[in-house]
């Protein structure tokens, strides 16, 4: 029963390079949010997902990042045109049913290092 | 927007002793969760606590929505307890978990 899982572990971009992040959700989670940590620092709402739909996108910046959740396949964080601002920990996590009173499962991130 | 604060920010303790970690927030929550981040940065589901109390294993936690803090107690410390705890709610009724994360509190059990 594995939990969510995300890849890379680590990803190094030069700037101007792009970065994909994925997160496969916990089996029988159709729900997955998007979090951002910068260094010593809480994590930050992106994006909500649920399947081919996205939900609510207003802690994504506005431009340069995009996030899907297709069919079939993971979920994808792209982040175009990468700068030294976007290096962060990335974390996805998943929920079965999206419900208010459901615990939320993290995954243990992408940390991303833009050069 | 919601505050969500914790305290202390940085504790130290020796293995064995017991704690007490604190989470005030600044408006009405619907949710309230309670996660640690282990040295290597896995995020970990302590606790799902909008009000009440608690208790799993040597950890329990308590919320008093009213006033608005809630209270994570970690006893008989083990250096497996080091890492980041943070609070976390959710306030503003979007229907989803669109959580805010307080500021942590850092942990550090020594042998």
């Amino acid at each position: 029963n594995a939990g969510v899982m995300q890849n890379p572990r680590h990803l190094v971009r030069r700037r101007g390079q792009e970065a994909r992040l994925r997160c496969s959700p916990m089996k029988g989670h159709s729900h997955v949010y998007w979090y951002r940590q910068l260094p010593e620092e809480g994590l930050k709402f992106m994006v909500y997902l649920q399947k081919e739909n996205i939900i609510d996108e207003s802690g994504m910046p506005k431009e340069r990042f995009s996030a899907e959740f297709p069919k079939e396949g993971p979920s994808i964080l792209r982040i175009q045109q990468v700068v030294r601002g976007d290096s962060a920990a990335y974390f996805c996590a998943s929920s079965p049913s999206g419900a208010l009173n459901e615990k939320l499962f993290f995954g243990s991130g992408t940390q991303l290092s833009v050069l | 927007g919601i505050q969500v604060e914790q305290s202390p920010p940085d504790l130290i303790l020796q293995e064995g002793a017991n704690s007490t970690l604190r989470c005030n927030f600044s408006d009405s929550v619907n949710n309230l969760q309670w996660f640690h981040q282990n040295p290597w940065g896995q995020l970990i589901n302590l606790f799902y606590i909008p009000s009440g109390t608690k208790q799993n294993g040597r950890l329990s936690a308590t919320t008093v929505a009213t006033e608005r803090y809630s209270l994570l107690y970690i006893s008989s410390s083990q250096t497996t307890d080091s890492g980041v705890y943070f609070c976390a709610v959710e306030w503003m009724n979007t229907g989803f978990q669109k959580l805010v994360f307080g500021t942590g509190t850092r942990l550090l059990v020594s042998p």
